[in-house]
């Protein structure tokens, strides 16, 4: 069964400080991995794209790494900040023609 | 582009009556997704399309639940009859193949 968890749960940090998001997944041979981020009462807004061939996608703040032999992908947020407080959620597909899996997420909070 | 464009964003009716979710998908993308977000369950995917043709209706809860991609700009998500239980966001998401997944702000359904 195709499973992607993402712990922990929740999570409060201080403002300033570097924080990794975990995510795990059952399937090695998966074709890219997303990261998303969610505001509450928001849709999804997608944040780095990682193919399997890629081990990290950077963008600003942000820092996705892949590591598909042990089923992992991190996020990490350099520095961060109140505004990016919300739900992060991983999702990985398959292939380029199959829905992406989706994990529950980690809702953040950054501490003024 | 615009995005993912859905309507109604808000939409509260009472039980029994029919509801249709409409969905544009960002131009060029082959794929689009329908999902469903409750606390209880978090984001479940419902139907998607490919070319306009249905690929997976798995998701589909019960046989209340109907969708329909008439052409490569429109979607349609209807519930007919709807229950409380249908109470939920909906969001769309499109792709081109091999590529980032892009979500919609969503449609916020509150069944009475």
């Amino acid at each position: 069964k195709q499973e992607v968890t993402q712990i922990p749960a929740a999570l409060s940090v201080p403002e300033g400080e570097n924080l990794v998001l975990n995510c795990s997944f059952t399937d090695s041979a998966i074709y890219n991995l997303q990261w998303f981020r969610q505001d509450p009462g928001k849709g999804l807004t997608s944040l780095l794209l990682i193919q399997s061939s890629q081990r990290e996608q950077t963008s600003g703040r942000l820092n996705a790494s892949l590591d598909k032999s042990s089923g992992r992908s991190t996020l990490y947020i350099a520095a961060s900040q109140p505004g990016d407080s919300a739900t992060y959620l991983c999702a990985y597909c398959l292939s380029g023609n199959t829905p992406l899996v989706f994990g529950k997420g980690t809702r953040l909070s950054v501490i003024a | 582009d615009a995005g993912v464009i859905q309507s109604p964003r808000h939409e509260v009716t009472e039980m029994g009556q029919e509801v249709t979710l409409r969905c544009k998908p960002i131009s060029g993308h082959d794929y689009l997704f329908w999902y469903r977000q409750t606390m209880m369950r978090g984001l479940e995917l419902l139907i998607y399309f490919n070319n306009n043709v249905p690929i997976d209706d798995s998701g589909m809860p019960e046989d209340r639940f109907s969708a329909k991609m008439p052409n490569a700009s429109f979607s349609t998500l209807k519930i007919q009859p709807s229950e409380p239980r249908d109470s939920a966001v909906y969001f769309c998401a499109s792709r081109p193949p091999d590529n980032e997944q892009f979500f919609g702000p969503g449609t916020r359904l509150t069944v009475l």
